[in-house]
């Protein structure tokens, strides 16, 4: 019973290149969420997506960032033109059904460092 | 913005009990009690929540008070492993997001 997969775990960038997180829920969950860790900082939320669909994305930065969940495969948290700023842990949740009662499991993030 | 507040860092000795308070006097009557951990540079991991009632499971109990204003996350037996950063978050129903307030850090020594 796998729980969430991240990958990369670890992912270095130089300023200006692009970077692609990848997210699998767990096994019958078909709710994403992600959230960002900058050093030394909690956790904020950045999206949530069901599958093929952008549900709330009020924690996104305007510029660069996007995310998706398509039909098939893992959701992508994707950032364009990389700045050192977006150096930081990238978490990704599901949850099987987005209902607010529902538990968002997390997985191991992946480390982003942009030199 | 989190709506609970919580000591910024608590110490307990490894084998005791660990009781780590939550003030959320905002609180509405629909909004639940979560707890999560995270331990260091690890996603966070769930532990248990709740909306009126007392809650237990293997990992740890919740005791929430009954004007719903402040719980209290017991650990019954800490160990080394429990040594984590403690987030008591309260969400409401058909809200979605987590919101992280800045936890306890739980320090377990021998």
């Amino acid at each position: 019973n796998a729980g969430v997969m991240q990958n990369p775990r670890h992912l270095v960038r130089r300023r200006g290149q692009e970077a692609r997180l990848r997210c699998s829920p767990m096994k019958g969950h078909s709710h994403v969420y992600w959230y960002r860790q900058l050093p030394e900082e909690g956790l904020k939320f950045m999206v949530y997506l069901q599958k093929e669909n952008i549900i709330d994305e009020s924690g996104m930065p305007k510029e660069r960032f996007s995310a998706e969940f398509p039909k098939e495969g893992p959701s992508i948290l994707r950032i364009q033109q990389v700045v050192r700023g977006d150096s930081a842990a990238y978490f990704c949740a599901s949850s099987p059904r987005g209902e607010s009662t529902d538990t968002q499991y997390f997985g191991p993030g992946t480390r982003l460092t942009v030199l | 913005d989190a709506k609970t507040t919580q000591p910024t860092s608590m110490d307990c000795a490894e084998g005791r009990a660990a009781n780590l308070p939550c003030n959320h006097s905002t609180i509405s009557g629909n909004e639940y009690v979560y707890w999560y951990r995270q331990i260091h540079s690890q996603g966070p991991q769930y532990i248990i929540h709740g909306l009126k009632n007392n809650e237990t499971n293997e990992m740890a109990s919740l005791i929430i008070t009954e004007d719903r204003k402040s719980s209290t996350l017991i650990l019954p037996h800490a160990t080394l492993r429990d040594t984590a950063v403690y987030y008591c978050i309260v969400r409401a129903l058909g809200f979605q997001k987590l919101v992280f307030g800045t936890g306890t850090r739980l320090l377990v020594s021998p």
